[in-house]
């Protein structure tokens, strides 16, 4: 069966420090990954989406990039945070078919200082 | 633009039935998603319609009306672990996922 780990649960910054949260899938090859951010009592935020390694798709400008070095990790960055990046960052995975269902990891609860 | 429209939060007595509806308006249509998320932690898929109807599975049940733009999800025998939010989200045209900013539903004793 498929699984999606993030790491880490839980992290506080301060503003301007850098930001590296990694997401993993197993049991599947080749699945489309998405990175969502959730401000607290509000809705999913599509921020970048992967269709294979190395493709990167941006739907919001700002501070924020994502990488996917291997088939089934993607990794979210920046390098120097804001206050407003503060929020629950959930990675989701998604099979080839269209469309397939997205299963989510457990999120990683960002706050900045 | 695309618009996915819910209630924003509602409330229900343990035991009894809710129905949690949404709209859509958007660029094409490929099916229609209920996630449930219980506050602090992730969305988990509830259900999937592309064709018209009533897709049932245990005390939940989703339908989906292409035509109107719309869809509801029912909660039946209520549960204080129904308490959670539910969002709504809609395969467009390009089988991109819109998503609605979620009900929150609160069960009382």
């Amino acid at each position: 069966s498929q699984t999606i780990h993030q790491w880490p649960a839980t992290l506080v910054q301060p503003v301007g420090s850098p930001l590296s949260l990694e997401c993993t899938v197993e049991g599947t090859s080749n699945p489309n990954l998405y990175w969502y951010r959730q401000a607290a009592g509000r809705g999913l935020q599509l921020l970048f989406y992967s269709v294979g390694i190395g493709q990167i798709s941006s739907e919001v400008p700002q501070n924020l990039s994502a990488s996917r070095p291997q088939d089934r990790q993607f990794i979210l960055s920046s390098k120097k945070l804001l206050l407003s990046d503060s929020g629950f960052y959930l990675c989701a995975w998604e099979g080839t078919r269209f469309p397939d269902t997205q299963y989510f990891g457990p999120g990683t609860r960002l706050t900045v200082l | 633009g695309q618009n996915i429209d819910q209630p924003t939060e509602m409330t229900a007595t343990e035991g009894a039935i809710v129905q949690i509806n949404c709209t859509y308006q958007t660029s094409g249509f490929n099916g229609l998603f209920w996630y449930q998320q219980h506050a602090g932690e992730a969305p988990t898929f509830l259900s999937y319609n592309v064709l018209d109807g009533l897709e049932e599975k245990g005390r939940f049940s989703s339908f989906l009306s292409r035509s109107k733009g719309y869809s509801y999800l029912l909660l039946k025998e209520l549960q204080m672990k129904d308490s959670a939010s539910y969002l709504c989200a809609v395969v467009d045209s390009n089988y991109q996922l819109i998503w609605g900013a979620g009900t929150k539903l609160i069960i009382k004793p």
